[in-house]
């Protein structure tokens, strides 16, 4: 069975950082693309980062550009989510979600992180 | 980035009655290989999202067959032929032809 497992999330302030985490088992880690997608509070989904599987490659919404980046451990079957420069609009439960053929198919149920002084 | 835009945002519709939402690309989503990614996720206050179509038109494992998805190039649409109330959430669209993948602003289904 595949599950993804977000962690990492937390209050921190304006300007601060945060590294989310997210632990995968059930299938074999590096043969996918992985995502991290985020949802503000009420609002929709917006696609934060994604990374190839072999980490060659990396592609990120211009909203995040220059502050996140995302990486992987194959080893560890582990992909993460380094945030600098937090901003108070960066608030939302950030989901990981593994890639299948240029689609989503499994989403772990995410983890909150609140910007805020 | 590609802009995927729904319509209607606001989907108010009778149980048993059919439901339609339709979805638009900023560019065309037929990848180099021929195929369209082009996925729709429902989701349900308070839960992840879950797939219900990829690749333009393939229904997912244990998806009912009251839904459907359709369409080419840059318009899309998904069909619900006869609503249930467990259809009730948000649904939408993404994009996975071009990187990073995008998604649409997202259509409320209510039961009127």
């Amino acid at each position: 069975e595949v599950q993804v497992v977000e962690s990492g999330g937390g209050v921190v302030q304006p300007g601060g950082s945060l590294r989310l985490s997210c632990a995968t088992s059930g299938f074999t880690f590096s043969d996918y693309n992985m995502h991290w997608v985020r949802q503000a509070p009420g609002k929709g989904l917006e696609g934060v980062a994604l990374i190839s599987r072999d980490d060659s490659g990396a592609a990120y919404a211009d909203s995040v550009k220059g502050r996140f980046t995302i990486s992987r451990d194959n080893s560890r079957n582990s992909l993460y989510l380094q945030m600098n420069s937090l901003r108070t609009e960066d608030s939302a439960l950030y989901y990981c979600a593994k890639d299948k053929i240029g689609s989503i198919d499994y989403w772990g149920q995410g983890t909150r992180v609140t910007v805020s002084s | 980035d590609v802009v995927m835009t729904q319509s209607p945002l606001s989907l108010p519709v009778t149980l048993g009655q059919p439901a339609s939402i339709s979805c638009r690309s900023s560019q065309s989503l037929v990848y180099s290989d021929g195929n369209t990614y082009l996925s729709w996720f429902h989701q349900r206050p308070g839960q992840s999202p879950r797939r219900l179509i990829y690749k333009l038109s393939n229904r997912d494992s244990g998806v009912p067959d009251r839904f459907s998805g359709s369409g080419s190039g840059t318009d899309f649409t998904l069909k619900i032929s006869s609503v249930e109330a467990e259809d009730v959430g948000v649904y939408y669209c993404m994009q996975g032809s071009h990187w990073p993948y995008t998604f649409g602003q997202g259509t409320k289904l209510e039961i009127k």
